[in-house]
């Protein structure tokens, strides 16, 4: 067990439609990033927040938005949904901004549009 | 340029045998650190060891080591001992500084009985 919690681990919907995806880092961890994972793109960054703070942002789509709230979890909004939205997706946590510390994973919340 | 490259898409080794899995990486930073995960079937994403770029000496985990060859710029997997639920794809990562985690493409690696 990570310590990082992932709600839902599955998600049905259609295309048009948005959903959200959200994530509980493990205790103390401020840093928070969200991946994506798919058959032809491979695991893609798409953003990290630090403390609340937006810290980076990778292969984000303008459909795709997230935020950390007060108490550091995240969620991670995706809306007009495509089918080749359809991914796994995976939170992370690490304890600060260093290159020596480990990102730990969630379980991920499998994400089919139809 | 790829970043982190694993050329070995797929493995099959005999269990308890070791196994070598290939990661070679590309930066121009000093300071980086290097991670290697393991996918198993149902999907969730595990740590499994850690090497700082700084680091002269190369990390161990139990039955996992890293093979840190700096200025050839490779950070091989070595799991010995191999055991079935060794199964699984393993990703090589590499953060560079305060940045994202960069993976690789993952090797299928299969343990047969």
């Amino acid at each position: 067990d990570s310590g990082v919690t992932q709600t839902p681990k599955h998600l049905i919907t259609a295309t048009g439609q948005r959903v959200t995806l959200r994530c509980s880092p493990r205790s103390g961890d401020l840093s928070v990033y969200w991946y994506q994972q798919s058959l032809d793109q491979g695991l893609q960054f798409l953003i990290q927040y630090y403390n609340g703070e937006e810290r980076a942002k990778g292969n984000i789509l303008e459909r795709f938005s997230a935020q950390q709230f007060p108490d550091l979890h995240s969620e991670l909004n995706l809306s007009s949904l495509e089918l080749g939205d359809s991914a796994l997706y995976f939170c992370a946590s690490s304890a600060g901004l260093y290159s020596n510390q480990p990102q730990h994973f969630g379980d991920g919340t499998r994400l089919s549009i139809l | 340029a790829q970043k982190i490259t694993q050329t070995q898409p797929g493995m099959f080794v005999q269990e308890k045998e070791a196994v070598t899995l290939d990661c070679t990486y590309d930066t121009s930073d000093q300071s980086y650190g290097l991670f290697w995960y393991k996918q198993p079937s149902s999907g969730e994403m595990i740590f499994l060891i850690y090497q700082g770029s700084y680091d002269e000496q190369n990390a161990t985990e139990g039955r996992y080591s890293l093979n840190f060859q700096k200025a050839r710029k490779s950070a091989n997997l070595v799991i010995s001992a191999s055991q079935l639920g060794d199964s699984a794809m393993y990703f090589c990562a590499m953060r560079e500084g305060n940045e994202k985690l960069t993976f690789g493409t993952g090797t299928r690696l299969t343990i047969i009985p």
